[in-house]
């Protein structure tokens, strides 16, 4: 079975730009979630969708949105670029929740 | 809020070697689970062992195991016989019982020397 899968694999963007990144998750599994991965620290959890309805946000500017499609993938947008923005972006999915969560390889998202 | 926290940003252990893997967390909760992810330079994030708190036995999975200590608030993590390939970000990440959205320390490199 395939895991979770992220795309695309890097980005560059620059200040005051758009971003849109995608997720999809393990066959069968229906919650996601959304983690911001900064160089040295450990991920932040920004945003939670199961059964395609928002369960959970962390402490994020309203820049960052995602949403969950009924086939159980979702996207990550963030608007209006900033430098601090640049991170590794990760996504996790897991069949219940709360259940163990298994992540994606990530999105490497830089702001110049 | 929930804080978690690894004391150790780096350790390095001879191959063969037993290392403990130290986590204390914060919350008022009382249903929530606790969990060790291992990140390797590739950077994909991998689950090593997860533990529910309403149970009182230990974790173990091969040579990793932890020792929860739910009134102190302690969660370490026990890897035995170190191998190579266990070189990577250890982070200890808190759960809670309702929700997918985990908390997760600062981690600690760990380094296993041939």
């Amino acid at each position: 079975d395939a895991g979770v899968t992220q795309s695309p694999t890097h980005l560059i963007k620059t200040r005051g730009q758009h971003v849109t990144l995608r997720c999809s998750p393990i066959s069968g599994h229906k919650s996601v979630s959304w983690y911001q991965q900064v160089l040295g620290q450990g991920p932040q959890f920004i945003f939670q969708y199961y059964e395609k309805e928002e369960r959970g946000r962390g402490n994020f500017p309203d820049r960052f949105s995602a949403r969950q499609f009924p086939n159980y993938s979702s996207e990550l947008n963030v608007n209006a670029l900033l430098l601090g923005d640049s991170a590794l972006y990760l996504c996790a999915s897991s069949f219940l929740s709360p259940h163990e969560q298994f992540f994606g390889p990530g999105t490497r998202l830089t702001v110049l | 809020a929930q804080t978690v926290t690894q004391s150790q940003p780096e350790m390095s252990v001879q191959e063969a070697e037993t290392v403990t893997l130290s986590c204390t967390y914060d919350t008022s909760e009382s249903n929530y689970y606790l969990f060790w992810y291992k990140q390797p330079p590739s950077r994909q994030m991998i689950l090593v062992i997860r533990q529910e708190a309403y149970k009182q036995q230990n974790a173990t999975e091969n040579r990793f195991s932890v020792n929860f200590q739910k009134a102190a608030k302690s969660f370490s993590l026990k890897i035995s016989d170190s191998q190579l390939g266990d070189t990577a970000m250890y982070f200890c990440a808190f759960g809670p019982g309702n929700a997918d959205g985990l908390t997760f320390g600062k981690g600690t490199h760990l380094i296993i020397q041939p």
